[in-house]
Order: C-alpha cells, then sequence, then structure tokens
C-alpha cells in the first residue's frame, strides 16, 4: 500500500529558529512530490520537486529531494509567526493528478 | 480572479439523506479532484477526472459519486450519507505537465448525524 509519512508531526520553535520538516514515501510509479502550507483554509502551494538532489527555494524556505532513499526535507530558515500552519507532503504517482498526501506536520513559532 | 468555488461551506445532514457538495473552477483546468480531510490523516483523494467524462478513484471512494459533464464543475454526491463521512472536504484543480500545482478550493465541513 501507498503510503507518505511525515516527521515531527508537530513542533514547537521560538521566532528565529531554524526547522527542518521531513517527509518519506513509499510509492509505486513516482512522478513528484509536492509540498503544501496549509493556514486555517486550504491548502497552498510551496513547491514541486521531480528530481533528486536539485534545491528549490522560495525566501527562506528551501526544499530538496532524494529518490533513492526516498525522501524529502523541507527547511525554514530565521522562522516567524506567520510561519505556524500545517505542512502537508503529497507524492504525484501514476498518471494524471493521483495524489497521496501525509499527514502534515504542525509547526508553531511562538514570539 | 482565478478561484475553485465549493458550495454549500457548511452542512449538517442527517443519516441516508442525499446530498451534493458542487467545486466549480474558472481556470480551465484539465484535473479536478475531490479530498476529505480528517484529523491525523492527512489529505484523502477521493475522486479524480482528467477531462470531461474521465473520472478515476482515488484512495477512499466508497459512498462517493463524482460526474464530469462540463469542464469547470465537478460535483460530489453522497446518495446515503453516513456518520463516518462527517469531514472537511476540498475540491481542487490543477495542470499536467511539467507543474502539478493544485488549486485548492475553501473547504466545506460536513456533518453527518
Amino acid at each position: 500500500e501507498d503510503k507518505v509519512v511525515q516527521s515531527p508531526l508537530s513542533l514547537v520553535v521560538h521566532e528565529g529558529d531554524t526547522v527542518t520538516l521531513n517527509c518519506s514515501y513509499e510509492v509505486t510509479n513516482f512522478r513528484s512530490l509536492l509540498w503544501y502550507k496549509q493556514e486555517k483554509k486550504a491548502p497552498t502551494f510551496l513547491f514541486m520537486l521531480t528530481s533528486s538532489g536539485i534545491e528549490k527555494k522560495s525566501g527562506r524556505l528551501s526544499s530538496i529531494l532524494d529518490k533513492k532513499e526516498l525522501f524529502s526535507i523541507l527547511n525554514i530558515t530565521a522562522t516567524q509567526t506567520g510561519d505556524s500552519a500545517i505542512y502537508l507532503c503529497a507524492v504525484v504517482r501514476n498518471y494524471g493528478q493521483n495524489f497521496v498526501f501525509g499527514p502534515g506536520t504542525r509547526l508553531s513559532v511562538l514570539p | 480572479e482565478a478561484q475553485v468555488t465549493q458550495n454549500p461551506r457548511y452542512l449538517i445532514t442527517v443519516t441516508g439523506k442525499k446530498l451534493t457538495v458542487t467545486c466549480s473552477q474558472n481556470m480551465n483546468h484539465e484535473y479536478m479532484s475531490w479530498y476529505r480531510q480528517d484529523p491525523g490523516l492527512g489529505l484523502r483523494q477521493i475522486y479524480y477526472s482528467m477531462n470531461v467524462e474521465v473520472t478515476d478513484k482515488g484512495d477512499v471512494p466508497e459512498g462517493y459519486k463524482v460526474s464530469r459533464k462540463e469542464k469547470r464543475n465537478f460535483p460530489l454526491i453522497l446518495e446515503s450519507p453516513s456518520p463516518n463521512q462527517t469531514s472537511l472536504y476540498f475540491c481542487a484543480s490543477g495542470t499536467d505537465g511539467v507543474e502539478y500545482e493544485q488549486y485548492f478550493g475553501p473547504g466545506t465541513r460536513l456533518t453527518v448525524t
């Protein structure tokens, strides 16, 4: 059975800290891995990763994929209270938009 | 404004009473999906559609039906809702190819008593 696992499930840090969120997967017919941020509403897209070893960056956020070890990490540097959210990892498999999501990591950033 | 809309946003109903949650997108996307989100389980895909009249099951299709008669609309139908279908439902649309970015609707919170 395909699965996506995220760790930790919950994390509390203080502003300015750096955090690393983990996502591992066991999925048949892997195509891509995506990260989303979910605040008190619908998820919003952060990154899509298809190739191993190529880091994607957006401001203080960065992410990388390791297709040999079947995992991805999402790094957030100099965290701010606005980074508080659930971070979701998802894998696209097969064809079309057949997604499987992990349970999410709930990040709380304290002032 | 590019968006995915869902209606209703909140619904409380009783077991066995058929209901439909509508989803519409104005971005001319080929792909549309329905998800349910439950605490500790993340998002689980119910059904997805690659184009008009083309639908496929996700991981949790039991108890749900969908149809895609028009590109912009993808309604979710619960023929006989049960309490275990109480959940937060999201519709999403997107494109294939280089990017698989999905745009999510605002969500529908359904309670079945």
